[in-house]
């Protein structure tokens, strides 16, 4: 059965440095999110991208985040100067049609910012 | 913004029983969403509901989309050890471009 890819499954980084967290979504999928999870708390949106360009995004989701599809399978997200407050798991998750159908999800990236 | 009320936040099973968790929203959803998951892992989808008072079943789990579209549940019945993990529902709305907003989870432990 297809997947959503993540690497690395763990990043630990000094803060201040940017970071870059790497999905693959599966194949035909054209719709691609972001989430966080902050250990022991609930999942929480961050950004949506369909089309090459961001649909929605939360609060969460500052000037100091960004997101790019890079070429046809890849989908990342960037940490321009992380905080110690970013240390959480990243799940990349994607949906072949959006609204009214359901994501799938990558096994995560856990972030250390130390 | 939105929030879903997931209950109950923990419970203990012994193995054969059946297990019951619901969510709640002060608002509607167009979709509601069951995932399980386990440690180190990624949230696995369990169940898609899409319409109002839809009961759907998945093996040993069934879920109902409430008439009111503010509400959900899932049931386990006969339940087995490798059922422990942590349950999350998710609602997504029609208004977004589906993102999705998640309870806080059922943690689901084996009766010592």
């Amino acid at each position: 059965e297809p997947e959503v890819t993540q690497t690395p499954s763990h990043q630990v980084t000094q803060m201040g440095q940017e970071v870059i967290l790497r999905c693959v979504p599966i194949s035909n999928h054209l719709y691609f999110y972001w989430y966080r999870q902050i250990l022991g708390q609930k999942v929480e949106f961050l950004v949506s991208f369909y089309n090459n360009e961001i649909s929605e995004k939360s609060e969460i989701f500052d000037d100091q985040f960004s997101v790019e599809r890079p070429d046809g399978s890849n989908f990342t997200l960037k940490i321009r100067s992380t905080k110690l407050e970013d240390s959480a798991m990243y799940f990349c998750a994607s949906s072949d049609r959006g609204v009214g159908q359901p994501q799938h999800f990558g096994d995560g990236t856990r972030l250390s910012i130390l | 913004g939105q929030q879903l009320n997931q209950s109950p936040q923990s419970m203990f099973i012994q193995e054969g029983e059946d297990v019951s968790m619901n969510c709640t929203s002060s608002s509607i959803f167009n979709t509601w969403l069951w995932y399980k998951q386990d440690p180190g892992e990624g949230p696995v989808l369990l169940i898609a509901l899409y319409k109002a008072g839809e009961l759907t079943s998945n093996g040993r789990l069934t879920a109902q989309f409430g008439i009111t579209r503010k509400d959900s549940f899932l049931n386990i019945s006969a339940s087995i050890p490798s059922d422990v993990g942590i349950y999350f529902c998710a609602g997504q709305n029609g208004g977004s471009q589906g993102n999705l907003i998640f309870g806080k989870g059922t943690k689901l432990s084996v009766k010592p």
